[in-house]
């Protein structure tokens, strides 16, 4: 079963605008993290936000900030004020507990986020 | 600067080959971690370490070494029993499962 689910392969937005970027996820475990990376087409990974099961406020990052709905196992991101060199891909990741046959960090598929001037 | 150095950027393997990428890190880090990209695709994990002289496999690990002699260096060795090696890899290092993994550069992989 896919643990991370982006389910936007491609999304525009207008320069200074704002966009939610979503991630759902699937665990049984009640101790997880959530993070968000940004990777521009030269292909480093930039971390972004984490959120942790317990926190119990939504985390930010200046534009950043991450809608976490953990009833609907949801934590979106969003991206306020838009810039151009926003445009990149943008990976939502999970982190359980290690056990056994727990692979330490679990990505999802991505979502390319293009900025329009 | 602290940071984690892969080299090379651009590798070519000949078929029957086994190759070597390079992943350095001075952030004094316990746990190093590698992935495989494929095109459109997200990361997959290949394997990690979360100490020295320990590694585990990932979900992908077959067709690929890896040693851990020092805590700065994680190599990873892509054999020839790898069918399909062209991708992008990613090496990652953190210092314990819970903080955020922080990556390095990439080596782009190609068969010639």
């Amino acid at each position: 079963a896919q643990k991370i689910t982006q389910t936007q392969p491609g999304m525009f937005v207008q320069e200074k605008e704002a966009v939610t970027l979503d991630c759902t996820y699937d665990t049984s475990d009640p101790s997880y993290g959530l993070f968000w990376y940004k990777q521009p087409s030269s292909g480093e990974m930039i971390f972004l936000i984490y959120q942790g099961s317990y926190d119990q406020q939504n985390a930010t990052e200046g534009r950043y900030s991450l809608n976490f709905q953990k009833a609907r196992k949801s934590a979106n991101l969003v991206i306020s004020a838009s810039q151009l060199g926003d445009s990149a891909m943008y990976f939502c990741a999970m982190r359980e507990p290690p056990r056994s046959g727990n692979t330490p960090l679990v990505f999802g598929k991505g979502t390319r986020l293009s900025v329009i001037a | 600067d602290g940071g984690i150095t892969q080299s090379p950027k651009y590798l070519f393997r000949k078929e029957g080959q086994n190759v070597t990428l390079s992943c350095e890190q001075n952030l004094n880090h316990d746990a190093m971690y590698w992935y495989r990209q494929d095109p459109g695709q997200g990361l997959r994990l290949i394997y990690y370490s979360q100490i020295v002289n320990d590694f585990q496999k990932g979900d992908i690990a077959e067709g690929y070494s890896v040693s851990r002699e020092k805590k700065e260096s994680f190599p990873l060795t892509v054999t020839s029993a790898q069918k399909n090696p062209t991708a992008f890899y990613l090496c990652a290092s953190s210092i314990d499962w819970v903080e955020p993994q922080h990556f390095g550069d990439g080596t782009r992989l190609s068969i010639l």
